[in-house]
């Protein structure tokens, strides 16, 4: 159980264009989802908290107008970049949780490599 | 601000080899997690220590949280090349939401 999908798992696109990666719970629902940024060789740096129906919380130094993060539903997560440059290439990977069942641990999804041209 | 520091960093050892990998900060943790990475995939959770001095083994693995809760280790007995991989350690904080802190991450390679 506890399963979170990412879509893409790659993708490549050219400076400028807008890219949205989506992160579902599978078999649970998600009252909270967790956005991470991973470069090369380095470790996971958190970029947002999005609780279902309600507005994300950025990390500082992350811009939330360059990142759009939308949690409409307990299942379903979407991270926009938008007008992605070359910088914005990296491994982004989201965790998904049930905070309604007391102290639960973060599932991750698989990432979703971006890189951009 | 990177709140936990792993060390080593990259360590490269034979086939059968014990090793230890710490991870250290000077904040109090709630609990403290490891993880396992493989290239081009999510983490995925070995363990949660939330007791101060709290020993959790995992067949070869072992899992010590200090305690003071501010650091961790993990020893492996006889590594085996499916050990390989990037190992992070993940620090929760009371007060903050439980959004978890990694760590700069230690990447383990082990070699027939």
């Amino acid at each position: 159980g506890a399963v979170v999908s990412q879509h893409p798992s790659w993708v490549i696109c050219k400076s400028g264009t807008s890219v949205k990666i989506e992160c579902r719970s599978l078999d649970f629902q998600a009252t909270t989802m967790f956005w991470y940024r991973q470069f090369p060789k380095q470790s996971l740096m958190l970029m947002a908290t999005s609780n279902e129906g309600s507005k994300a919380t950025y990390e500082q130094g992350v811009e939330k107008d360059k990142f759009l993060i939308n949690h409409a539903s307990l299942t379903l997560s979407t991270l926009t970049v938008t007008s992605a440059h070359p910088e914005d290439s990296s491994f982004y990977i989201c965790s998904a949780r049930d905070d309604r069942l007391g102290d639960q641990p973060q599932h991750f999804g698989d990432g979703t490599r971006l890189s951009i041209l | 601000t990177q709140l936990l520091e792993q060390s080593p960093q990259f360590l490269s050892i034979q086939e059968g080899e014990n090793l230890t990998v710490y991870c250290n900060s000077s904040s109090v943790f709630s609990s403290l997690q490891w993880y396992r990475q493989e290239p081009g995939e999510g983490p995925v959770l070995l363990v949660t220590v939330v007791t101060g001095g709290e020993v959790k083994k995992l067949k070869r693995l072992t899992f010590q949280f200090g305690d003071a809760r501010k650091d961790s280790s993990l020893h492996i007995t006889a590594a085996q090349p499916g050990d390989t991989g990037l190992y992070l350690c993940a620090g929760a904080q009371t007060g903050t939401a439980s959004k978890l802190t990694f760590g700069t991450g230690t990447r383990l390679q082990v070699m027939l």
